[in-house]
Formats: structure tokens, sequence, C-alpha cells
């Protein structure tokens, strides 16, 4: 089976420095990638890593161990609008994509 | 960009009646398409992948005859709930990889539409 864990809310303060993590059990792996979504809105890609390391585009940045199974998204430079769910996702095989329980990040003033 | 598009974006039904859910790719062709649900404040749990000109391949758990997907062409999916209930009500977003998605490199980066919210009464 596939599982993805990450912690249901995290808050923060506008400028402040958010990590929001994510442990994995799949029987697949072909990457981690991590997505944000407003309510009522649709998913939009954040970034991805197939390897490990980290990867930064701009104020995000994601950081992928594959012997631990586990990742971090890092976002940086809060802002209210980073309000919002965020979810990882595991590629389990070429072509499904599964999510994570999803962390709803509260940015207040 | 890769843009999909859905439609409707919200849908109330009485129980019993059957919605159809359209999921389309405007600028690019996806030959494969996925259909997620969301509960509120919940994650998106796959329910089956689309595959132009043939079956869909269902998630564990997920009635086929209840939710019967037609990928008729490379723009066009369609999701319909048959005998809807009240329990059925959730978001159903459907998604799609980009035109460049078999390349090197490849991030497997979907696309969503907006979603359809139903609501079934």
């Amino acid at each position: 089976g596939q599982s993805l864990e990450q912690p249901s809310e995290v808050t923060a303060v506008e400028g402040a420095i958010v990590q929001i993590n994510c442990t994995y059990q799949t029987s697949g792996f072909y990457g981690l990638s991590w997505y944000q979504q407003h309510d009522g809105g649709a998913p939009t890609f954040l970034s991805y890593n197939a390897l490990d390391g980290l990867e930064e585009t701009g104020r995000f940045s994601s950081f992928l161990s594959r012997s631990d199974s586990y990742g971090y998204l890092l976002l940086q430079e809060l802002q209210m609008k980073d309000s919002a769910s965020y979810f990882c996702a595991v590629r389990a095989g070429f072509q499904k994509l599964v999510f994570g329980t999803g962390t709803r990040l509260l940015v207040s003033p | 960009g890769a843009v999909v598009s859905q439609h409707p974006s919200w849908v109330i039904c009485k129980s019993g009646t059957s919605v159809k859910i359209e999921c389309r790719s405007l600028d690019f062709q996806a030959t494969t398409m996925f259909w997620y649900r969301q509960f509120p404040k919940q994650s998106l749990m796959l329910m089956a992948t689309s595959n132009e000109g043939s079956k869909a391949t269902y998630e564990q758990g997920v009635e086929k005859d209840k939710f019967l997907i037609n990928h008729a062409s490379l723009t066009l999916s369609t999701l319909t709930v048959t005998s809807a209930h009240p329990e059925d009500s959730s978001f159903y977003i459907c998604s799609a990889r980009g035109p460049n998605s078999a390349g090197q490199g490849n991030t497997g980066e979907l696309f969503f539409g907006e979603g359809s919210r139903l609501t079934v009464l």
C-alpha cells in the first residue's frame, strides 16, 4: 500500500520560515512532488525531487532523502498569500501520483 | 502552458440521478488523464486513470459501475457518477500530464482542472 504522512496544520507569521515534513511508504518510488492548493481551488505544482538533496525555486525549497523515505518543503519569507494546503505526492508508478494527507498552513500578520 | 478545464464547476442533483463531469485539455493532447476525489479538508484520492481509446484503470475500492469514465478523444475525458447518493457529494478533480511529460528531466507534474463540486440532495 501507499501512505504519505504530513502534519495536519502549521501556523506562522509573515516573514517567517516554515518547514513541512513528509514521510512516505510506497511500493514504488519515482520522485517526490509538492503541490499547493488554496481553498476551493485546484492544486498547483511547486517542486519535484527525484534524487537526494535540496531543490530551490525562489522562496520555496524542497528536500528529499530516499534512504529515510522523507522529504520536506521549506517556505521562506512567508506571505499572507501562502496560506493554503500543501500536499506532498509520490510518483508510485510511471503514471500514478499518490498524495499525502496534506498540511494546512495559516500565515498571520 | 498546459491548461486543463473542467465543467461544470458546481452541480446539485437529486439522489438517484446521474451526473456527468467533463475534463478537457485545451492546448495539448492528453492520452492519459487522472480523476481524483477530495472530501472537505482531506487529501486528493486517486479514483482512476483514464486512457484514451481504452478502458479506465480503477483504484482499489472504487466502483467501476458507479463511476463511469470515458476517454473518447485525446482532449476529453468524462466522469459519470451514476445513481448518485449524498455520500457521493465531493470535489472531483481531473488532471493530466503536460505535453512534454515524456522528456528527460520529466517532473511528472500534473496539471489540474478547476474541479467540480458535486452536491447530492
